[in-house]
């Protein structure tokens, strides 16, 4: 079955450690998307995707770094530059027309 | 810049009784989505709104717009224990940057037996 996985589901980092939580797709979809949710919070938009080898900063792109190198994976890194990067986080992926379909998450702790 | 805002973000509500939620948004956008999410989950998907005047049922939840007010509802109807959970509404905002959702603080729905 196609759908978009996530990995790991837990994570945990250190104070001045960058981290890359994974996102693969076997959509066939063109663009990817990476959200951060707070508790209690809606989704808010770090970076995206429309393309291989492109993509456009969101809403809250400072601390966080991408990287599209194949239609199937958008990883993400939470540098430490990200001073408050506990959170949870959920990749997506979309095709024109067809909606958007989430991943199951990765739940970041600043430890 | 887009805003989304939802009304309320807290519902406390008794089983079998009737409630909307609102969800406004600020610019002229092609569609709308409405999501469901459990503690510690994902999104589920529950409704996708295309046109002014679309209006979708699923159960217990009939989801509408209107585009010309930049509203949308969802309405839950009869409401049972399993409907509790938190509830988001997205607009996509498309352009020439590309399509991208943005999203609805969520309301936080609890039915009471």
């Amino acid at each position: 079955d196609g759908g978009i996985t996530q990995s790991p589901k837990y994570l945990f980092r250190k104070e001045g450690q960058n981290v890359t939580l994974s996102c693969e797709q076997n959509l066939n979809h063109d663009a990817m998307y990476w959200y951060r949710q707070d508790p209690g919070q809606g989704l808010r938009l770090i970076y995206y995707s429309q393309i291989v080898n492109d993509f456009q900063k969101g809403d809250i792109a400072e601390g966080y770094s991408v990287s599209r190198e194949k239609k199937e994976s958008f990883p993400l890194t939470v540098t430490s530059a990200q001073k408050n990067p506990t959170a949870f986080y959920l990749c997506a992926s979309s095709r024109q027309l067809y909606g958007y379909t989430f991943g199951s998450g990765t739940r970041l702790t600043v430890v | 810049e887009l805003k989304v805002e939802q009304n309320p973000l807290f519902l406390s509500m008794q089983e079998g009784k009737n409630y909307t939620i609102y969800c406004n948004y600020s610019t002229t956008s092609d569609r709308l989505y409405w999501y469901r999410q459990d503690p510690g989950k994902s999104l589920e998907s529950l409704f996708v709104l295309l046109s002014n005047g679309a209006v979708k049922q699923e159960g217990r939840l009939i989801a509408s717009l209107d585009t010309k007010a930049r509203l949308s509802t969802l309405h839950i109807t009869a409401a049972v224990h399993d409907l509790s959970a938190t509830y988001f509404c997205a607009v996509d905002m498309g352009g020439t940057s590309g399509s991208r959702l943005t999203f609805g603080e969520g309301t936080q729905l609890t039915v009471n037996p």
